[in-house]
């Protein structure tokens, strides 16, 4: 049983297109993420969501809008997509509190050509 | 303004030796450090961790170090073995808020 898994692996897309990525987590977490690791492989924050709220939204452009429709459920939609948009994408859950570790997902390659 | 640094990006190990990454942070607030490890096409998982009132946490062939008067922790592998070869990422939290990363570094066990 795959912990966090996220849809899709590998997305090709062309500039301004809109798409999404799925996650979900069946660890039970009340805390989700999505990080982006770009060409440097610099993991960085983008937002956090806990209990389907959103706690933390890192300076990243609002054409990324993350949606949680449960606390199991933490999915990203990008609009008008741009070539500076390629990086790989890692959703990732974890527990409430100070002395635990984040899982993460497979992560998903986007490619805007 | 990265508060995680890793500022070795390669490390090339003889099987069998120690092998020493490194990582260095800013901020003092940060109260829970890890490692993870990645491999090519997959997320990083979680490999050892240590709690700011700690200065050493062994796992295994793997010791993590935290020096905090220096803002430096330190993974230390050993034997290494092939199956090491990785990519490993420091992290750190304050109030387990969030994780913040450092770059990584490729580590490389050469038989």
């Amino acid at each position: 049983d795959t912990a966090v898994s996220q849809t899709p692996k590998y997305l090709v897309t062309q500039m301004g297109n809109d798409k999404s990525i799925k996650c979900e987590q069946n660890l039970g977490h009340d805390t989700m993420y999505w990080y982006k690791q770009d060409s440097k492989k610099f993991l960085k924050i983008m937002f956090s969501y806990n209990n389907k709220e959103l706690i933390i939204n890192e300076t990243v452009p609002n054409r990324f809008s993350p949606k949680s429709p449960d606390k199991a459920h933490l999915n990203l939609h990008i609009n008008s997509l741009e070539l500076g948009d390629s990086a790989v994408y890692f959703c990732a859950s974890s527990r409430r509190g100070v002395d635990t570790e984040a899982f993460f997902g497979q992560g998903t390659r986007l490619t805007v050509v | 303004d990265q508060q995680v640094k890793q500022n070795s990006p390669s490390l090339s190990v003889q099987e069998g030796r120690i092998s020493i990454l490194n990582c260095d942070y800013t901020n003092s607030m940060f109260d829970y450090f890890l490692w993870y490890k990645k491999y090519p096409a997959e997320g990083p998982t979680f490999l050892i961790s240590i709690s700011s009132i700690k200065d050493k946490n062994e796992d295994g062939r793997f010791t993590v170090f935290l020096n905090k008067s220096a803002k430096h922790l330190s993974l230390h592998i050993v034997p290494s073995q092939p199956g090491d070869s990785a990519v490993y990422f420091c992290a750190a939290s304050e109030g387990g808020n969030q994780f913040y990363f450092g770059t990584g570094t490729s580590l490389t066990v050469i038989p």
